[in-house]
């Protein structure tokens, strides 16, 4: 079957940096996306990877590896605003988007 | 303005009833979808449309049926709701079918309680 795993939740301090990580098994492969969803909000978009290596985009970056069926989301500087759960999508050789349940990051000052 | 806007914000009723969830975007997209996010947080895609017709029908309920008047707006109406059915009903569009890294923009949710 078709299967996202990521963390259930994590928390980092203000300033810091941190890794959210997510494995996907999927038919076929298309890309992977990250969204940020804030309490109450909806789902926006960070980022896309459809090539191995590592995409920076500003204080957010992300990373995959075909091989190993994984990803991460590295937010530096992190701040306040960060707070939010962050989901990983992968998208199969349908070209359907196979969700995960979403990290949900808690920042502490 | 808002890219894609979905009304009601909120929505509360009886089981049993009929109730109908707008969506309107305008990007200008090709193709719109309507997910459904439940407690756990996961988001099911439950219909796609490209151009007014249907490209995606996952295994929901019959009773959830979608209606796409023009490429710009996909409705979904829901007959003899029941308590399951309470969730977050997201819309969302893209500019293409899904073909690739075409992100998908989101409405702002409709909190759907059935009690």
């Amino acid at each position: 079957g078709q299967n996202i795993d990521q963390p259930t939740e994590m928390t980092a301090t203000e300033g810091a940096i941190v890794q959210i990580n997510c494995t996907y098994q999927t038919s076929g492969f298309n890309g992977l996306f990250w969204y940020q969803q804030h309490a109450g909000e909806a789902p926006t978009f960070l980022s896309y990877n459809v090539l191995d290596g590592l995409e920076e985009k500003g204080r957010f970056s992300s990373f995959l590896s075909r091989s190993k069926g994984y990803s991460y989301l590295l937010l530096k500087e992190l701040q306040m605003k960060d707070s939010a759960s962050y989901l990983c999508a992968a998208m199969d050789s349908n070209y359907q988007l196979i969700w995960g349940a979403g990290t949900k990051l808690i920042i502490k000052p | 303005d808002t890219a894609v806007s979905q009304t009601p914000k909120y929505l509360v009723t009886q089981m049993g009833n009929d109730k109908s969830i707008k969506c309107e975007q305008n990007l200008g997209h090709d193709t719109m979808y309507w997910y459904k996010q439940d407690s756990k947080k996961f988001l099911k895609i439950m219909f796609s449309y490209n151009n007014k017709e249907l490209i995606i029908n996952e295994t929901v309920p019959n009773r959830f049926s979608p209606k796409s008047p023009d490429k710009a707006h996909l409705n979904l109406h829901i007959n003899s709701l029941e308590l399951g059915d309470s969730a977050v009903y997201f819309c969302a569009s893209s500019q293409v079918g899904g073909t690739g890294g075409e992100k998908l923009f989101f409405g702002s949710g409709t909190q759907l309680s059935v009690l």
